[in-house]
């Protein structure tokens, strides 16, 4: 299986400040045969399920505001949140789709500085 | 707008099978990679395994010996069985639809159910 390991686990922002979150894969998941990243990140919040924010490691979901945005190739990827809002404290989780089982990170926990 | 809901006790004894269904709202359940990931309290997300609506299923080695999952299209269900529980299988239970591209790897989950915490006790 292919470990996912994100960094750091926990952070803390001030509002308005950018929140960078590290994802790094055991092996790559970009796909010669597309070219495109089998990774995805997940935002929860407390009570609620995962809600997808990204997947092919940089497309935004539908709906998904563009102060969020991902990056990365291969084995090391970054959610990054520029200005951040109250509204963004939860736990993120990256995914990886490239092999099975589909396998998490940790998840890291952001706060409010 | 798709929406799931799981169903099922929220509490089973050891050694006993967890049984939950998933009704998929505002949308067929025909193509789709129909899911199951658990969430022990606190901790970490685990994918169970997939069934597409065909039937076809795909399962996590970990588990592929206790899990049993199927489909009724007629009711726009999936349901998940696990089999001989115990304390460790003690989590928040999410029914999620998957998504691939280019027909290849694995999927993303873009629409997930509320979630069943299951609590495995005597």
């Amino acid at each position: 299986d292919i470990v996912m390991t994100q960094s750091p686990d926990s952070l803390a922002v001030s509002l308005g400040e950018r929140a960078t979150i590290n994802c790094k894969s055991s092996q790559s998941v970009l796909h010669s045969s597309n070219n495109k990243n089998y990774l995805a990140w997940y935002q929860q919040k407390p009570g609620q399920p995962p809600k997808l924010l990204i997947y092919w490691a940089s497309t935004r979901e539908f709906g998904v505001p563009d102060r969020f945005s991902g990056s990365g190739s291969a084995t090391d990827f970054t959610l990054t949140i520029t200005s951040l809002q109250a509204e963004d404290v939860a736990v993120y989780y990256c995914q990886q789709y490239y092999s099975s089982p589909p396998t998490f990170g940790q998840g890291t926990k952001l706060e409010i500085k | 707008q798709v929406r799931l809901q799981e169903s099922g006790p929220g509490l089973v004894k050891p050694s006993e099978t967890l049984s939950l269904t998933c009704t998929v709202s505002g949308g067929s359940i025909s193509t789709y990679y129909w899911t199951w990931i658990r969430q022990p309290p606190g901790k970490g997300l685990e994918w169970i395994g997939y069934i597409y609506y065909t039937g076809s299923t795909y399962y996590n080695r970990s588990l592929e010996s206790r899990v049993t999952m199927s489909v009724d299209p007629s009711k726009n269900q999936f349901s998940l069985k696990l089999s001989s529980v115990t304390a460790a299988d003690t989590a928040v239970y999410y029914c999620a639809r998957g998504r691939r591209e280019y027909g290849s790897g694995n999927n993303w989950f873009d629409t997930w159910g509320q979630g069943n915490l299951v609590t495995v006790s005597s």
